[in-house]
């Protein structure tokens, strides 16, 4: 079956932009988690959805980041007057229900220019 | 502060030896532990977990061994392949679903 997606692979943007990263998590999972890896360290948790509510958004760095699921499937994080820090891999991952393993999508890299 | 540390940042390995690969963690209220296994250009893929009412999870080459009072846990890969060479990362929850992830190792496994 499909496994997690995530669009777009690449964005490139100028700093002050706001960009939109797509995930599109395994059908019927309800858990969905996103990530942001930087170079040479391990994924660094954002948030945590449990159907369409945020359970968990403690990870989120500051108010510039949000992540919205409407519908309890895709989810979508948003990032406000993008800053070159912000560059990363963003990763997604969902899970059938919180406590279960996570899939992971192959990432979105962000590149602030 | 790094909660779950992997001190090792690559190992390299002789094909159908041991890899060890370790990771410690600073946070007691942990209770569950995962390794995920990354290639290149992909996300990571779980490869074992183990629960902290248990010592040790063994499935097929990998075995997790969980040493709570050391706060350390160690993924065994016997024998090792080719195919295992990749960046592994230990990761731990607390009693949650937010989980934190270690820096990764890097395994070379020399054919």
């Amino acid at each position: 079956g499909a496994g997690v997606s995530q669009t777009p692979s690449n964005k490139v943007t100028e700093k002050g932009k706001y960009v939109e990263l797509r995930c599109d998590p395994i059908s019927g999972h309800t858990a969905l988690y996103w990530y942001r890896q930087s170079l040479g360290q391990g994924p660094e948790f954002l948030i945590y959805f449990q159907g369409t509510g945020a359970a968990d958004d403690s990870g989120l760095p500051n108010d510039r980041f949000f992540a919205v699921r409407p519908e309890g499937s895709v989810s979508t994080l948003k990032i406000q007057r993008t800053e070159r820090g912000d560059s990363a891999v963003y990763l997604c991952a969902s899970s059938p229900e919180g406590r279960d393993t996570q899939y992971f999508g192959p990432g979105t890299r962000l590149t602030v220019l | 502060d790094q909660q779950v540390k992997q001190n090792s940042p690559s190992l390299s390995v002789q094909e159908g030896r041991i890899s060890i690969l370790n990771c410690d963690y600073t946070n007691s209220m942990f209770d569950y532990f995962l390794w995920y296994k990354k290639y290149p250009a992909e996300g990571p893929t779980f490869l074992i977990s183990i629960s902290s009412i248990k010592d040790k999870n063994e499935d097929g080459r990998f075995t997790v061994f969980l040493n709570k009072s050391a706060k350390h846990l160690s993924l065994h890969i016997v024998p090792s392949q080719p195919g295992d060479s990749a960046v592994y990362f230990c990761a731990a929850s607390e009693g949650g679903f937010k989980t934190i992830f270690g820096a990764g190792t890097r395994l070379f496994v020399k054919a």
